[in-house]
């Protein structure tokens, strides 16, 4: 299984910290995504990252992958209360159109 | 960016009754969709594969004759949970990729199903 293994599996800020969340994966992949669910809902699509890639950013989000180590990490900078929700990340194989999530982290930020 | 449209949001049934899901994509085409089950703070478990025009691939436990899926149309694609029992109780998603935008791109999800089987 290459499912991916996000840490922590929850985090609590201030408004105003910067969040990181970690995930790694087992197989190799064809690019990884990060995914953000607020609680009942269905989750919306943050960033996607290629296996030729190392870093990409979006507004305030900043998405690293370490295929070496087989780990990217999500950073949102200066949270807000608005980014309380949970952050999973998917892999996608080469061979397959099909998307294989993490467990998730749930953030908590404070206001 | 496109969007898929899950309904209905909330549904409680009986014991021993149906439940239908649809799952559409509004302005594209799918000829693939997802379903995914989640359980409370859990991830999701991609269940099965749905294709349009021909028979939905399930993924391994997943029992095909307890959850229906019909693929008839472009646009839509729907989850049946058949003789549903408290244990089915779960938030059920669908997802589809926009195939103008190419292979390997993000998925759009509908915004869940809590069904709950009382």
């Amino acid at each position: 299984s290459q499912q991916g293994e996000e840490d922590p599996q929850a985090l609590s800020i201030q408004e105003g910290e910067n969040a990181t969340m970690n995930c790694s994966y087992k197989t190799s992949i064809n690019n990884l995504q990060w995914y953000r669910q607020n609680s009942g809902r269905g989750l919306v699509h943050l960033i996607l990252i290629r296996s030729n890639e190392r870093e990409k950013h979006s507004g305030r989000l900043r998405v690293t992958l370490d295929t070496s180590k087989k780990s990217s990490s999500l950073l949102i900078t200066a949270s807000r209360a608005a980014d309380t929700a949970s952050y999973f990340c998917a892999t996608e194989g080469a061979g397959s159109y099909q998307l294989t999530f993490g467990k998730g982290t749930k953030l908590s930020v404070i206001p | 960016g496109a969007v898929v449209s899950q309904h209905p949001s909330r549904v409680i049934c009986k014991s021993g009754t149906s439940v239908k899901i649809e799952c559409r994509s509004l302005d594209f085409q799918a000829t693939t969709m997802f379903w995914y089950r989640q359980f409370p703070k859990q991830s999701l478990m991609l269940m099965a594969t749905s294709n349009e025009g021909s028979k939905a691939t399930y993924e391994q436990g997943v029992e095909k004759d307890k959850f229906l899926i019909n693929h008839a149309s472009l646009t839509l694609s729907t989850l049946t949970v058949t003789s549903a029992h408290p244990e089915d109780s779960s938030f059920y998603i669908c997802s589809a990729r926009d195939p103008r935008q190419g292979k390997f791109t993000e998925a759009f999800f509908g915004q869940g199903t809590r069904l709950t089987v009382v």
